[in-house]
């Protein structure tokens, strides 16, 4: 089992929708869970970060966490085109500093 | 603005020499930098954690000999590709907590696109 897991893809929205990402990971310790956005051949920027159980909006963007599930996910309201990137679930596994990636989502939004 | 530098964006060598990418923390001091790897299509797979002052620390698979990192000051950290051979051609990204907070998110540099030729 991978230690984060996201769908490949593509998924694709038409302009103005809600596009809604998952991710699960396996390590129960984990305490800190970030979604990165990379455009093809650009390095990941940070998008969000969320620590605790619930949901954590900014603009946009939702992330909603729920550890007994071992689970988060990143809602994009209004989807826009240049949303179209690829979404990198990543997560710190204990205390090790370092980030785990998933293999990331490619998400389209078509006008 | 950009908080993690990178140099070069870009390399082109020829198979069997070396290449030296260099990674500076812009206005924070680093003391652990990462480093990762992402060949096309695929997700970014950590390389090593480099520590100021002391060893890095090579994940398993990833030959220490081969990928050479030296974390000089608390801003600076390089890794050397050794005797590079085609198959070492990927994107290599440094990356570094902006924070000592262990729970920080890590800021990334622009990358290296290495082609070995």
């Amino acid at each position: 089992q991978k230690e984060v897991e996201q769908n490949s893809g593509p998924l694709s929205v038409p302009e103005g929708a809600i596009a809604s990402l998952n991710c699960t990971y396996s390590d129960r310790v984990s305490q800190s869970f970030f979604w990165y956005r990379q455009y093809s051949g650009k390095s990941p920027e940070l998008i969000m970060s969320i620590y605790s159980n619930g949901d954590k909006e900014d603009g946009r963007f939702t992330a909603q966490l729920n550890k007994a599930s071992q689970y988060v996910s990143l809602l994009i309201r209004d989807s826009q085109p240049s949303d179209s990137a690829t979404y990198l679930c990543a997560v710190k596994p204990g205390n090790t500093g370092k980030l785990i990636f998933g293999q990331g989502t490619t998400l389209q939004v078509k006008p | 603005g950009a908080v993690v530098s990178q140099h070069p964006s870009r390399v082109i060598c020829k198979s069997g020499t070396s290449v030296k990418i260099e990674c500076r923390s812009l206005d924070f001091q680093a003391t652990t930098m990462f480093w990762y790897r992402q060949f096309p299509k695929q997700s970014l797979m950590l390389m090593a954690t480099s520590n100021e002052g002391s060893k890095a620390t090579y994940e398993q698979g990833v030959e220490k000999d081969k990928f050479l990192i030296n974390h000089a000051s608390l801003t600076l950290s390089t890794l050397t590709v050794t005797s590079a051979h085609p198959e070492d051609s990927s994107f290599y990204i440094c990356s570094a907590p902006r924070d000592r907070d262990w729970g920080s998110p890590l800021h990334f540099g622009n990358g290296t696109r290495l082609t070995v030729t």
